[in-house]
């Protein structure tokens, strides 16, 4: 059974800029959530979104987005790139509610 | 509101010794708390899982931690390291009502180093 990938796994942007990331969670998945980690923050919670739906947030500025497809692959988009941004982006996905999070290799985005 | 303490920011043992890397954790609900490790340009790899059955909870490559409402503690431990086992590990707690694969929130983690 494959596992959660992440593309692309690396990014180079300017700041200013705009970034989607794409996340294909294992097959039969329907939850798939999104984190950030940064040495400073450590990792924190982006969203999460379930059959289509964004179900929980954290607490990010809007310029965060995401959304679901139909065949539960996820995408994130981050507009108007900050420094601050840099970071690996990690998609987990779960088959419901009370499972476990399964997570991908992330890709490490670098805002210059 | 949830949280998770991580006690320690770096461990290192040596290669056959016992690991402990503690962790203390806060929550208004139910809690559902996880061991992850993440060795270095990898995700996270789920250890074990705690969702209110046993109090002891095994995981894989010999790794067990014990949920302690007292203490509100769930220290992971392993009786001999290996120096394969050096990596990142993170403390996690979720709310059941949430769902147990929602909004994780993460601990500091613990970087251990297993020496030869």
């Amino acid at each position: 059974k494959a596992g959660v990938t992440q593309t692309p796994r690396y990014l180079i942007k300017t700041r200013g800029q705009q970034v989607t990331l794409s996340c294909s969670p294992i097959s039969g998945h329907r939850s798939v959530s999104w984190y950030q980690q940064t040495p400073g923050q450590g990792l924190q919670f982006l969203f999460e979104y379930f059959s289509e739906t964004q179900r929980n947030k954290g607490n990010f500025p809007g310029r965060f987005s995401g959304r679901q497809f139909s065949n539960s692959r996820s995408e994130m988009n981050v507009s108007t790139l900050e420094l601050g941004d840099s970071a690996l982006y990690l998609c987990a996905s779960a088959g419901d509610l009370n499972t476990e999070a399964f997570f991908g290799q992330g890709t490490r985005l670098t805002v210059v | 509101a949830q949280s998770v303490t991580q006690l320690d920011s770096h461990v290192s043992v040596s290669e056959g010794t016992p690991v402990l890397l503690r962790c203390n954790y806060s929550s208004s609900y139910s809690p559902s708390l996880f061991w992850y490790v993440q060795h270095p340009n990898k995700g996270l790899q789920l250890l074990l899982k705690y969702t209110s059955a046993a109090t002891l909870v095994k995981g894989i490559n010999g790794f067990e931690a014990e949920f302690k409402k007292s203490e509100t503690s769930f220290h992971l431990t392993k009786p001999s390291a290996h120096m394969s086992d050096a990596a990142e590990y993170f403390c996690v707690v979720s709310d059941r009502y949430t769902g147990t694969a929602s909004k994780l929130t993460f601990g500091t983690g613990t970087r251990l180093q297993v020496t030869l």
